[in-house]
Order: C-alpha cells, then structure tokens, then sequence
C-alpha cells in the first residue's frame, strides 16, 4: 500500500520478554518518527531518523529501548524486559523530509501482562 | 514539562455550529504547527498546518489561526458535522533552530452533535 505499515497491530507479551516493533514508511519519505501513546494521554516523543542516523532520541524513556533504520527505509523499536508501563499504543510516522507533515500508521497496541 | 497544551480535554458542538480547538505553546523558538484528527484505533491524520511567517491559514472547512505573542494557535471548523467526532492534536516543531521533532499536545475530544 502507499502508506506507512506498522506490525504487528497488537502485541501482547510476557513482563520481562523483549519485542520489537516493525515500521514500513511510505517509499521515498526521507525522515521517520516513533511516538507512543499512552492510555488518555497525548504523543510522546520516542526518536527520529533522517535517512539510517537518529540525530534526536532524546525521547526514548530508558536504555531497554532502542531503535534502529536500515536501507533508508524500515525501522524496528526493540524493548528489553518489557515493563508493565511499557504497555501503549507505538506509532510511527514518516515524511519527506525533518520539516514537512507527518503521515503516521496504524500502530501497534503492545500490551504487557 | 509540557510544551504544547491543550487544555480542554474535551467539546461538545451542535451540527452546523463553530468547533474551536486551542492549543498553547511555551517554547518561543516553534516555528511550525500542524493539526491531526485522530479517530479510535487509528492513526492521526492530517488536517493543516501553519509557519510562524504566517497568522493564518485556511482550507475548506478548516482554518488555523497563529498568535505569536500570545504563543497561542486555534483551528476553526466550519460549519462541524458528525464525521469531524474525533480527538485533536496541535504539534509544534523548532525546525529553524535545527529541532526537528515534532511535540504534541494531549489532545481534545471533539463531538458534534446532530
């Protein structure tokens, strides 16, 4: 399809299994953005890429969580020892460039028991 | 500390009626906002977008307004109908100073009501 692919769409893990989060973004989109939300709140900034580097993971909430892009195109968010708080919705968005509009997936609703 | 603000959690408008969204920003250097619509179990769309260079900007049904000293923007729907019942979000970037990413407000719930 022609827009941004996220799997799986839902997740339910074990607390203290790893996961990873798969994100396909639309084809040529240059800049690719993770965000999570959380039950009743808003987005939360994770990380962004611009190409295969990450200038900005500030965001990203403990050293369990990292990401990663390869080719300039698929990204995958890795957690370790998931968490029960780790438990929201995992979006990702991309665009064509760091300032352009964001078009953003489904999401994946990871759920930790 | 929450850049961007949304301070209604939630609006309720009558069909036909004026929606108005506000959203606040403490961080002088954003130069960039855009507005999504979010509905359940999907993910935000699109909807408009303003530069700082500008006070406003419109698009069908939708206009946003830009208030630089105030640090204060609101998005105008007119007139609402029922399939604009979603949540809002403003997001703001500081894309001149080199910050790319995007921060989001919490959201408002829109219902328009038939």
């Amino acid at each position: 399809g022609a827009g941004v692919s996220q799997s799986p769409s839902n997740k339910v893990t074990e607390k203290g299994k790893d996961v990873e989060l798969r994100c396909d973004p639309i084809s040529g989109h240059t800049a690719l953005y993770w965000y999570r939300q959380s039950l009743g709140q808003g987005l939360e900034f994770l990380i962004y890429f611009q190409g295969n580097s990450a200038p900005d993971k500030s965001g990203l909430p403990s050293d369990r969580f990292s990401a990663e892009r390869t080719g300039g195109s698929v990204s995958t968010l890795t957690i370790q020892r998931t968490q029960q708080e780790d438990s929201a919705v995992y979006l990702c968005a991309s665009s064509f460039g760091v300032s352009e509009k964001l078009f953003f997936g489904s999401g994946t609703q990871l759920s930790v028991l | 500390d929450q850049q961007v603000k949304q301070n209604s959690p939630s609006l309720s408008v009558q069909e036909g009626r004026i929606s108005i969204l506000n959203c606040d920003y403490t961080n002088s250097m954003f130069d960039y906002f855009l507005w999504y619509k979010k509905y359940p179990a999907e993910g935000p769309t699109f909807l408009i977008s303003i530069s700082s260079i500008k006070d406003k900007n419109e698009d069908g049904r939708f206009t946003v307004f830009l208030n630089k000293s105030a640090k204060h923007l609101s998005l105008h729907i007119v007139p609402s109908q029922p399939g604009d019942s979603a949540v809002y979000f403003c997001a703001a970037s500081a894309a001149t100073s080199g910050t790319y990413k995007y921060i989001f407000g919490t959201g408002t719930r829109l219902k328009v009501l038939a």
